[in-house]
Protein backbone atom coordinates (compact mmCIF):
# COMPACT_ATOMS: atom_id res chain seq x y z
CA UNK A 1 0.00 0.00 0.00
CA UNK A 2 1.74 2.83 -1.04
CA UNK A 3 -0.72 6.03 -0.58
CA UNK A 4 -0.42 8.66 -3.12
CA UNK A 5 2.62 8.80 -4.98
CA UNK A 6 3.63 11.69 -7.37
CA UNK A 7 6.21 12.32 -9.62
CA UNK A 8 8.40 13.86 -10.26
CA UNK A 9 10.12 15.17 -7.07
CA UNK A 10 11.72 17.72 -8.56
CA UNK A 11 10.92 19.60 -11.85
CA UNK A 12 12.47 22.43 -13.70
CA UNK A 13 10.60 24.26 -16.78
CA UNK A 14 11.36 27.35 -18.94
CA UNK A 15 8.68 29.63 -19.49
CA UNK A 16 6.45 28.51 -22.24
CA UNK A 17 7.03 24.74 -21.55
CA UNK A 18 4.10 22.19 -21.13
CA UNK A 19 4.21 19.31 -18.86
CA UNK A 20 2.31 16.94 -16.48
CA UNK A 21 2.72 15.88 -13.38
CA UNK A 22 1.59 12.37 -12.19
CA UNK A 23 -0.20 11.07 -9.26
CA UNK A 24 -1.39 7.75 -8.54
CA UNK A 25 -3.14 6.31 -5.39
CA UNK A 26 -3.58 2.75 -4.56
CA UNK A 27 -6.39 3.16 -1.70
CA UNK A 28 -9.23 3.22 -3.94
CA UNK A 29 -10.56 6.50 -2.66
CA UNK A 30 -12.87 8.43 -4.80
CA UNK A 31 -12.07 11.90 -3.86
CA UNK A 32 -8.94 13.52 -5.13
CA UNK A 33 -7.28 16.89 -5.49
CA UNK A 34 -4.63 18.81 -6.56
CA UNK A 35 -3.27 21.75 -3.97
CA UNK A 36 -0.38 24.39 -4.35
CA UNK A 37 1.60 25.48 -1.76
CA UNK A 38 3.34 29.09 -1.70
CA UNK A 39 5.03 30.44 1.55
CA UNK A 40 2.68 33.04 3.70
CA UNK A 41 -0.35 31.51 1.23
CA UNK A 42 -0.84 28.15 2.63
CA UNK A 43 -2.49 25.53 0.74
CA UNK A 44 -4.63 26.49 -2.49
CA UNK A 45 -6.97 24.67 -4.29
CA UNK A 46 -6.38 24.41 -7.78
CA UNK A 47 -8.67 21.27 -9.24
CA UNK A 48 -10.14 18.28 -7.69
CA UNK A 49 -12.46 14.90 -8.47
CA UNK A 50 -14.76 13.28 -6.81
CA UNK A 51 -14.96 10.16 -9.48
CA UNK A 52 -13.65 8.72 -12.72
CA UNK A 53 -14.96 11.38 -15.41
CA UNK A 54 -16.04 14.18 -12.69
CA UNK A 55 -13.50 17.12 -12.08
CA UNK A 56 -14.52 20.48 -10.77
CA UNK A 57 -12.26 24.23 -10.30
CA UNK A 58 -11.01 25.24 -7.34
CA UNK A 59 -9.51 28.43 -5.68
CA UNK A 60 -6.82 28.87 -8.49
CA UNK A 61 -7.62 27.31 -11.84
CA UNK A 62 -5.98 28.73 -14.42
CA UNK A 63 -3.52 27.65 -16.55
CA UNK A 64 -3.88 24.17 -15.20
CA UNK A 65 -5.50 21.03 -16.40
CA UNK A 66 -6.82 17.79 -15.15
CA UNK A 67 -8.52 14.67 -16.10
CA UNK A 68 -9.89 11.72 -14.63
CA UNK A 69 -9.86 8.64 -16.58
CA UNK A 70 -9.56 6.05 -13.61
CA UNK A 71 -10.31 6.03 -9.92
CA UNK A 72 -6.59 5.09 -9.07
CA UNK A 73 -5.01 8.69 -11.40
CA UNK A 74 -5.07 11.75 -11.12
CA UNK A 75 -2.55 14.06 -13.68
CA UNK A 76 -2.46 17.38 -13.82
CA UNK A 77 -1.21 19.21 -16.82
CA UNK A 78 0.51 22.89 -16.88
CA UNK A 79 -0.32 24.48 -20.56
CA UNK A 80 2.86 26.79 -20.92
CA UNK A 81 4.48 27.12 -17.83
CA UNK A 82 4.93 31.00 -16.03
CA UNK A 83 7.07 32.03 -13.55
CA UNK A 84 4.10 32.34 -11.32
CA UNK A 85 3.44 29.06 -11.38
CA UNK A 86 7.05 28.14 -9.39
CA UNK A 87 5.11 26.31 -6.12
CA UNK A 88 5.28 23.24 -4.40
CA UNK A 89 2.15 20.99 -5.44
CA UNK A 90 0.33 18.44 -3.61
CA UNK A 91 -2.20 15.89 -4.70
CA UNK A 92 -4.71 14.41 -2.14
CA UNK A 93 -7.08 11.96 -1.91
CA UNK A 94 -9.80 10.50 0.55
CA UNK A 95 -12.89 7.84 0.98
CA UNK A 96 -16.42 9.27 -0.01
CA UNK A 97 -18.47 10.54 2.82
CA UNK A 98 -17.91 12.91 5.79
CA UNK A 99 -15.30 12.26 8.45
CA UNK A 100 -12.69 11.35 6.47
CA UNK A 101 -9.70 13.83 5.88
CA UNK A 102 -7.12 14.24 3.00
CA UNK A 103 -4.57 12.01 2.80
CA UNK A 104 -1.37 13.93 0.54
CA UNK A 105 1.43 12.92 -1.15
CA UNK A 106 5.41 14.10 -0.69
CA UNK A 107 4.68 16.43 -3.25
CA UNK A 108 6.37 18.29 -6.84
CA UNK A 109 8.99 20.62 -6.39
CA UNK A 110 8.57 22.98 -9.58
CA UNK A 111 10.36 25.66 -10.83
CA UNK A 112 10.02 27.82 -13.78
CA UNK A 113 12.50 29.80 -14.80
CA UNK B 1 -10.04 39.65 4.12
CA UNK B 2 -9.07 35.01 3.89
CA UNK B 3 -11.49 32.79 4.46
CA UNK B 4 -9.45 31.56 7.26
CA UNK B 5 -6.52 33.32 9.37
CA UNK B 6 -3.63 31.73 11.08
CA UNK B 7 -0.89 33.12 12.95
CA UNK B 8 2.29 31.89 10.94
CA UNK B 9 4.30 31.94 13.72
CA UNK B 10 7.42 31.16 14.36
CA UNK B 11 6.46 29.90 17.35
CA UNK B 12 8.94 28.52 19.89
CA UNK B 13 8.60 27.30 23.07
CA UNK B 14 10.67 24.72 25.70
CA UNK B 15 10.12 20.56 25.89
CA UNK B 16 7.35 19.38 27.73
CA UNK B 17 5.35 23.17 27.81
CA UNK B 18 1.41 23.24 25.96
CA UNK B 19 1.33 24.33 22.79
CA UNK B 20 -1.77 26.95 21.82
CA UNK B 21 -2.39 26.86 18.23
CA UNK B 22 -5.29 28.34 17.01
CA UNK B 23 -7.61 29.40 13.58
CA UNK B 24 -10.07 32.38 13.07
CA UNK B 25 -12.49 32.08 10.39
CA UNK B 26 -15.45 33.75 8.28
CA UNK B 27 -17.54 31.82 6.72
CA UNK B 28 -20.29 30.66 8.69
CA UNK B 29 -21.11 27.86 6.59
CA UNK B 30 -17.65 25.83 7.62
CA UNK B 31 -18.72 22.60 9.96
CA UNK B 32 -15.68 19.90 9.22
CA UNK B 33 -12.20 21.11 11.47
CA UNK B 34 -9.07 19.63 10.78
CA UNK B 35 -5.38 20.32 11.89
CA UNK B 36 -2.73 18.80 9.48
CA UNK B 37 0.80 17.91 10.80
CA UNK B 38 3.87 19.09 7.99
CA UNK B 39 7.31 18.27 8.41
CA UNK B 40 9.92 19.62 6.37
CA UNK B 41 9.88 18.71 2.96
CA UNK B 42 7.29 16.61 3.27
CA UNK B 43 3.08 16.61 2.51
CA UNK B 44 0.85 17.34 5.32
CA UNK B 45 -0.43 14.43 7.37
CA UNK B 46 -4.26 14.29 9.16
CA UNK B 47 -3.81 15.20 13.13
CA UNK B 48 -7.44 15.80 14.17
CA UNK B 49 -10.46 15.80 12.71
CA UNK B 50 -13.45 17.47 14.20
CA UNK B 51 -17.33 17.53 13.07
CA UNK B 52 -19.64 21.02 14.13
CA UNK B 53 -18.31 22.30 17.70
CA UNK B 54 -16.74 21.01 20.53
CA UNK B 55 -13.69 19.20 21.49
CA UNK B 56 -11.81 16.03 20.31
CA UNK B 57 -8.84 14.21 22.14
CA UNK B 58 -6.20 12.06 20.76
CA UNK B 59 -3.45 11.50 23.25
CA UNK B 60 -1.48 14.41 23.79
CA UNK B 61 -3.84 16.75 21.22
CA UNK B 62 -6.64 18.25 21.95
CA UNK B 63 -8.74 19.89 19.01
CA UNK B 64 -11.51 22.80 20.17
CA UNK B 65 -14.14 24.33 17.98
CA UNK B 66 -16.16 27.55 19.17
CA UNK B 67 -18.48 28.04 16.09
CA UNK B 68 -20.29 31.07 18.02
CA UNK B 69 -16.44 32.29 17.96
CA UNK B 70 -15.51 30.87 14.44
CA UNK B 71 -12.73 29.86 16.14
CA UNK B 72 -10.93 26.47 16.15
CA UNK B 73 -7.55 25.92 18.43
CA UNK B 74 -5.28 22.81 18.62
CA UNK B 75 -3.63 22.11 22.28
CA UNK B 76 -0.35 19.55 22.11
CA UNK B 77 0.74 19.01 25.59
CA UNK B 78 3.90 17.57 27.12
CA UNK B 79 5.27 18.89 23.78
CA UNK B 80 8.05 17.16 22.09
CA UNK B 81 10.97 17.93 20.31
CA UNK B 82 9.34 15.74 17.58
CA UNK B 83 6.88 17.71 17.46
CA UNK B 84 8.18 20.69 15.55
CA UNK B 85 6.64 20.88 12.31
CA UNK B 86 4.30 23.46 10.76
CA UNK B 87 0.74 22.98 11.63
CA UNK B 88 -2.21 23.82 9.06
CA UNK B 89 -5.65 23.92 10.14
CA UNK B 90 -8.19 23.52 7.45
CA UNK B 91 -12.37 23.42 6.74
CA UNK B 92 -14.81 22.61 4.74
CA UNK B 93 -18.80 23.11 4.02
CA UNK B 94 -21.42 20.22 3.92
CA UNK B 95 -22.94 21.98 0.72
CA UNK B 96 -19.30 21.20 -0.71
CA UNK B 97 -19.41 17.95 0.13
CA UNK B 98 -16.40 18.15 2.26
CA UNK B 99 -14.17 17.75 -0.99
CA UNK B 100 -12.69 20.83 -1.02
CA UNK B 101 -10.78 22.51 1.95
CA UNK B 102 -9.50 26.03 2.75
CA UNK B 103 -6.50 26.31 4.36
CA UNK B 104 -4.81 28.62 7.25
CA UNK B 105 -0.91 29.85 6.37
CA UNK B 106 0.20 27.50 8.81
CA UNK B 107 2.23 28.00 12.11
CA UNK B 108 6.09 27.06 12.23
CA UNK B 109 6.68 25.28 15.97
CA UNK B 110 10.00 24.25 17.15
CA UNK B 111 9.93 22.55 20.48
CA UNK B 112 13.46 22.95 22.45
CA UNK B 113 14.84 20.57 24.27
Amino acid sequence: NAGVTQTPKFQVLKTGQSMTLQCAQDMNHEYMSWYRQDPGMGLRLIHYSVGAGITDQGEVPNGYNVSRSTTEDFPLRLLSAAPSQTSVYFCASRLTGVGYGYTFGSGTRLTVV
Amino acid sequence: QKEVEQDPGPLSVPEGAIVSLNCTYSNSAFQYFMWYRQYSRKGPELLMYTYSSGNKEDGRFTAQVDKSSKYISLFIRDSQPSDSATYLCAMSAPSQGAQKLVFGQGTRLTINP
